[in-house]
């Protein structure tokens, strides 16, 4: 009954250093996402990934890359992480189309960068 | 593009008192309209959704929304809300099948939720 698993759940990194926040799903969900959280902000969205072996840019892509793995797991990597990206990320996956894009996310992974 | 606006940052009600959450939202067709709720240190969960059909829908944990096409609104309710109902609340934007940002959500800001008892 896992559902959307994230790791690391916290992380602190100084600037220029590099790291991957890994996701899977165990729901067998065809679409996975990746967000960011951020106060008086809402969620925006980073990357996503419409089906396996495909990746597109969200709302806001800069200093990041995703990698969809397989069905089940989609990271997302900070090449040199910089302090603007001190955020709460949270991955989701969604059984794709046909669903009208419910989400399921995970627990998040507090990030920040020092 | 799709947006929406959550026009209250916070909201403070007391325990058993009706609540109302406000949501507008901009989008060109018949959008799908989502509540969900965050408690601290946790991921969303989803209240309920609205896609077609019956415009006052009904969620978990005695929420309700009424979809208004006319006013392009989508506000959450419940009658009597209670102390473990504290949490954040973010209304969601999905575009209908064929259009170009289908399965993705757009949130808004969301509005915090404080119970007094």
């Amino acid at each position: 009954n896992a559902g959307v698993t994230q790791t690391p759940k916290f992380q602190v990194l100084k600037t220029g250093q590099s790291m991957t926040l890994q996701c899977a799903q165990d729901m067998n969900h065809n679409s996975m996402y990746w967000y960011r959280q951020d106060p008086g902000m809402g969620l925006r969205l980073i990357y996503y990934s419409a089906s396996e072996g495909t990746t597109d840019k969200g709302e806001v892509p800069n200093g990041y890359n995703v990698s969809r793995l397989n069905k089940r797991e989609f990271s997302l990597r900070l090449e040199s992480a910089a302090p603007s990206q001190t955020s709460v990320y949270f991955c989701a996956s969604s059984e794709g189309r046909g669903w009208g894009g419910e989400l399921f996310f995970g627990e998040g992974s507090r990030l920040t960068v020092l | 593009a799709q947006s929406v606006t959550q026009p209250d940052i916070h909201i403070t009600v007391s325990e058993g008192a009706s609540l109302e959450l406000r949501c507008n939202y901009s989008y060109g067709a018949t959008p799908y309209l989502f509540w969900y709720v965050q408690s601290p240190g946790q991921g969303l969960q989803l209240l309920l959704k609205y896609f077609s059909g019956d415009t006052l829908v009904q969620g978990i944990k005695g929420f309700e929304a009424e979809f208004k096409r006319s006013q392009s609104s989508f506000n959450l309710r419940k009658p009597s809300v209670h102390w473990s109902d504290a949490a954040e609340y973010f209304c969601a934007v999905g575009a209908g099948a064929g259009g170009t940002s289908y399965g993705k959500l757009t949130f808004g800001q969301g509005t915090i939720l404080t119970v007094h008892p």
